[in-house]
């Protein structure tokens, strides 16, 4: 591993199904972050974690939660899928918070998920 | 409310140089990023601007003018490879990164 790993890269899912995005970073970076992307709209910050133990939430974070109980590992759990969560999610790291020059976020690589 | 405002999209040619701006209205301010995002892929840093002036790093230099809630990222000598969107996003005073919806380049030869 290298950097930051996501899984699944794709998913295709019945609305009302219970779905976890996999984030593992190999960099020892305190901080980590899920953000969505969707179309024309820029990056929103989902949850956020500043170091292992500890979470807050983001821009948009209804339907969704994470855990933080090591320093590489941030799930992102849907619980109950709906349409509007069909997005392209990006895990994201940085050696620490705030953002800053030298608290530069490195993202995973994405997972694109369709909710029917 | 907070904005970022890029152009949506721009267009040019391979060798010119092009510059893609970004204005911004946030509740203060701490920093500013470019990254850069490939269609498909992950966005990948490019620079941080915090004060005023002209960053250059290579082919790609940023600019800031915190005064003007303004900032802009030239590409000198393009190259097919440059094709992609980028990212402008600003640090306000509460430390929230706010994003812009990106600007599209696209590179024809």
């Amino acid at each position: 591993i290298a950097g930051i790993t996501q899984a699944p890269t794709s998913q295709i899912l019945a609305a009302g199904r219970r779905m976890t995005l996999r984030c593992t970073q190999d960099m020892r970076h305190n901080a980590m972050y899920w953000y969505r992307q969707d179309l024309g709209l820029g990056l929103r910050l989902i949850h956020y974690s500043n170091t292992a133990g500890t979470t807050g939430k983001g821009e948009v974070p209804d339907g969704y939660s994470v855990s933080r109980a090591n320093t590489d590992d941030f799930p992102l759990t849907l619980a109950s899928a709906v349409p509007s969560q069909t997005s392209v999610y990006f895990c994201a790291s940085s050696i620490g918070a705030p953002y800053s020059g030298a608290n530069v976020l490195t993202f995973g690589a994405g997972s694109r998920l369709t909710v029917l | 409310g907070q904005n970022i405002d890029q152009p949506t999209e721009m267009t040019a040619t391979e060798g010119a140089i092009v510059q893609i701006n970004c204005t911004y209205q946030t509740s203060g301010f701490n920093g500013l990023f470019w990254y850069q995002q490939h269609a498909g892929e992950a966005p990948t840093f490019l620079s941080y601007n915090v004060l005023d002036g002209l960053e250059e790093k290579g082919r790609f230099s940023s600019f800031l003018s915190r005064s003007k809630g303004y900032s802009y990222l030239l590409l000198k000598e393009l190259q097919m490879k440059d094709s992609a969107s980028y990212l402008c996003a600003v640090v306000d005073s509460n430390y929230q990164l706010i994003w812009g919806a990106g600007t599209k380049l696209i590179i024809k030869p």
